[in-house]
């Protein structure tokens, strides 16, 4: 069984330009969550799909930060403009159905590095 | 809301010894899930043990154990016989089995350093 996809691995850029980046999760898996993870610390939740609709997006910065996952399968999370502290790895986790102890299935992460 | 504080961001164990990595939650829920996650440099967070609240007995998976005491909200992994390959970030989570969404709450990480 493929694993969780995500690209690309490493990105950098300069504050106030755009950046995007796309999970494809484990056939079948209908919960979908993006994560950004600061160094030094653990996973924040930015935002949960479930199929194509959002579950919680509480604490993605709208502002700035967009998602996105059309036909309920690729997803992708989009930063315009990014600032500084917006370096961090972005983690991608799918799960098969949405249930209190099912288990996530993480992809590689994209490290992000903003100048 | 709830919260997930590892107080340990390093530890160093010597091969083939044993280590425990300790974590605190703090929720007002009495339904809930545990979770310890490793993630090793450079490499995919994999899940490593599971403990359901209402199960007294604590979880094991081969050489790791975990020590639940639900009433002090505290959730320690132990890993016996220490291989060059446990040296990772340890993560403790929290996930609700009532809240609509089930969030996974994690801690900051505890980094595992094992010397050969």
């Amino acid at each position: 069984e493929a694993g969780v996809a995500q690209s690309p691995r490493y990105k950098i850029i300069e504050k106030r330009q755009s950046v995007a980046f796309w999970c494809n999760p484990i056939s079948g898996h209908a919960t979908l969550y993006w994560y950004q993870q600061i160094l030094g610390q653990g996973p924040k939740l930015l935002i949960q799909f479930q199929n194509n609709g959002v579950v919680d997006d509480s604490q993605l910065p709208k502002d700035r930060f967009s998602a996105e996952r059309l036909k309920g399968v690729d997803s992708t999370l989009k930063i315009q403009p990014a600032k500084l502290e917006d370096s961090a790895v972005y983690l991608c986790a799918t799960r098969l159905v949405l249930n209190p102890q099912g288990e996530q299935f993480f992809g590689p992460g994209t490290r992000l590095t903003v100048l | 809301a709830q919260t997930v504080t590892q107080s340990q961001p390093e530890m160093s164990v010597q091969e083939a010894e044993t280590v425990t990595l300790s974590c605190t939650y703090d929720t007002s829920e009495s339904d809930y899930y545990l979770f310890w996650y490793k993630q090793p440099p450079s490499r995919q967070m994999i899940l490593v043990i599971r403990q359901e609240a209402y199960k007294q007995q604590n979880a094991t998976e081969n050489r790791f154990s975990v020590n639940f005491q639900k009433a002090a909200k505290s959730f320690s992994l132990k890993i016996s016989d220490s291989q060059l390959g446990d040296a990772a970030m340890y993560f403790c989570a929290y996930r609700s089995a009532n809240t609509g969404g089930f969030k996974t709450i994690f801690g900051a990480g505890t980094r595992l350093f094992v010397k050969a």
